[in-house]
C-alpha cells in the first residue's frame, strides 16, 4: 500500500523558511516521479512543484519560482520542498502527491505564513 | 499556462440522479506519445483528493464504475451516472501534459 506521509510544516514568519518532508513507502520510490499540491484556506487546489525520479529535473509553477526549492533523497524515500522568502499567499495545507499524474496523496501538512 | 475551465460551480444532485461536470482546456492536452494526460480528481470534505479517472477514461483502483470520464482534445466530461450520499465533495480536473500542471477550479457536488 502506498503511503506518503508529511512534515514539516508550522508558523513560518514572513521572509522566513520551512522546509517540508514527504516520507514515502509501498513502492518503488527512485522509479517515480513526486509532485507537491497546495489548498489556501476555503480554495481549490494548485499545483506547485514537482521532481523526475531522478531528481535531475524540477519543475514549479511561476509564483513559487525563485523561493522554493524541490528535491529527493532517493535513499531516504524522501521527498522534500525548501520554502523560502515565505509570504502570506503561501499559506495552506501542502500535499505530497506520487507521480506527476498524482496518483496517491498524502494527508497533508498546514503552513501558516503570519507575523 | 494552460488554462482550464469547469463548470458548473456548484452542482445540487438528487439521490441516484446522473451528475455531469465540465472541463474544458486552453490548449490541446494530447502529448508528443498521443496520450491525452487529463486526470478528475475527488475530495470528500475534510479528505485528502484522490484520483478517480486518469488519462480521460480510465478509472483509478477501487473508483466505483458510475464514475465515467470522456472527451478528447481540449474538451473533457466527468458523468455519474447515479449519486450516492459519499459522492459528496469537490471534483476537479486537473492537466497532466504540459509544465506547469494546472487545475480547474472545482465543482461542489452536493445533495438536494
Amino acid at each position: 500500500e502506498v503511503q506518503l506521509l508529511e512534515s514539516g510544516g508550522g508558523l513560518g514568519q514572513p521572509g522566513g523558511s520551512l522546509r517540508l518532508s514527504c516520507a514515502a513507502s509501498g513502492f518503488t520510490f527512485s522509479s517515480y516521479a513526486m509532485s507537491w499540491v497546495r489548498q489556501a484556506p476555503g480554495k481549490g487546489l494548485e499545483w506547485v512543484s514537482g521532481i523526475s525520479n531522478s531528481g535531475a529535473n524540477t519543475y514549479y509553477t511561476d509564483s513559487v519560482k525563485g523561493r522554493f526549492t524541490i528535491s529527493r533523497d532517493n535513499s531516504k524515500n524522501t521527498v522534500y520542498l525548501q520554502m523560502n522568502s515565505l509570504r502570506a499567499e503561501d499559506t495552506a495545507i501542502y500535499y505530497c502527491a506520487k507521480t506527476a499524474q498524482l496518483d496517491s496523496w498524502g494527508q497533508g501538512t498546514q503552513v501558516t505564513v503570519s507575523s | 499556462d494552460v488554462v482550464m475551465t469547469q463548470s458548473p460551480l456548484s452542482l445540487p444532485v438528487t439521490l441516484g440522479q446522473p451528475a455531469s461536470i465540465s472541463c474544458r482546456s486552453s490548449q490541446s492536452l494530447v502529448y508528443s506519445d498521443g496520450n491525452t494526460y487529463l486526470n478528475w480528481f475527488q475530495q470528500r470534505p475534510g479528505q485528502s483528493p484522490r484520483r478517480l479517472i486518469y488519462k480521460v477514461s480510465n478509472r483509478d483502483s477501487g473508483v466505483p464504475d458510475r464514475f465515467s470520464g470522456s472527451g478528447s482534445g481540449t474538451d473533457f466530461t466527468l458523468k455519474i451516472s447515479r449519486v450516492e450520499a459519499e459522492d459528496v465533495g469537490v471534483y476537479y480536473c486537473m492537466q497532466g501534459t504540459h509544465w506547469p500542471r494546472t487545475f480547474g477550479g472545482g465543482t461542489k457536488v452536493e445533495i438536494k
